[in-house]
């Protein structure tokens, strides 16, 4: 079945600590994104990729890294620089940029 | 910056009763998305739309793009129809993210 997955369903870590987020596809799309959602909130665009080997900042980027070395993976990394971290986190990805998006199920993310 | 506003935030409604949820945006748009969010966090993307109107069983969108205004409307609705509804737009490429930008989304519950 083609589709978009994200591990761990959720994840602690302690202050401090950086944590990588797992996005795979398995659809061929092109370009993948990373959103966080918090209470209250709409979701807010961290990264996006439209192609292996490059991606561009979002709206709140800072605190954040990516990667994308292959195209079914946009592995996320939150890091010590995150002042809040603990959000629920939703990978999606799109045949290109702009296009439909398909949503993975989200990470939610707690800092003890 | 585009601004994404839905209406209204909460709706509580009656088994089989005519469901509208409103969105408006401020700036140009290249296509906007109506996404359903169930309890568990998962999203589902239910249409894209960049003129017109839109139907899938249930479910209508449209969209007045002179206006800057959609609407989702559910027919004959039911209680697992209760989620939240997310309204999100794609800026014109040329000069930001071209993730989506969010609405904060519509919790509806249909009570039977």
């Amino acid at each position: 079945d083609g589709g978009i997955t994200q591990s761990p369903k959720y994840l602690f870590r302690k202050e401090g600590q950086n944590v990588t987020l797992s996005c795979e596809q398995n659809l061929n799309h092109d370009a993948m994104y990373w959103y966080r959602q918090d209470p209250g909130q709409g979701l807010r665009l961290i990264y996006y990729s439209q192609i292996v080997n490059d991606f561009q900042k979002g709206d709140i980027a800072e605190g954040y890294s990516v990667s994308r070395e292959k195209k079914e993976s946009f592995p996320l990394t939150v890091t010590s620089a995150q002042k809040n971290p603990t959000a629920f986190y939703l990978c999606a990805s799109s045949l290109k940029r702009g296009g439909t998006q398909y949503f993975g199920p989200g990470t939610r993310l707690t800092v003890l | 910056k585009n601004e994404v506003e839905q209406s209204p935030q909460n709706l509580t409604a009656q088994e089989g009763e005519f469901i509208t949820i409103n969105c408006s945006y401020s700036v140009g748009i290249s296509a906007l998305h109506w996404l359903q969010q169930h309890p568990g966090g998962g999203i589902v993307s239910l249409f894209m739309l960049s003129s017109g109107k839109k139907k899938h069983g249930r479910l209508i969108a449209t969209i007045n793009i002179q206006e800057k205004h959609s609407s989702l409307h559910i027919t004959a609705s039911h209680p697992r129809d209760s989620a939240v509804y997310i309204c999100a737009v794609v800026m014109y490429s040329g000069g930001g993210a071209d993730g989506l930008t969010f609405g904060k989304g519509t919790h509806l519950i249909i009570q039977p």
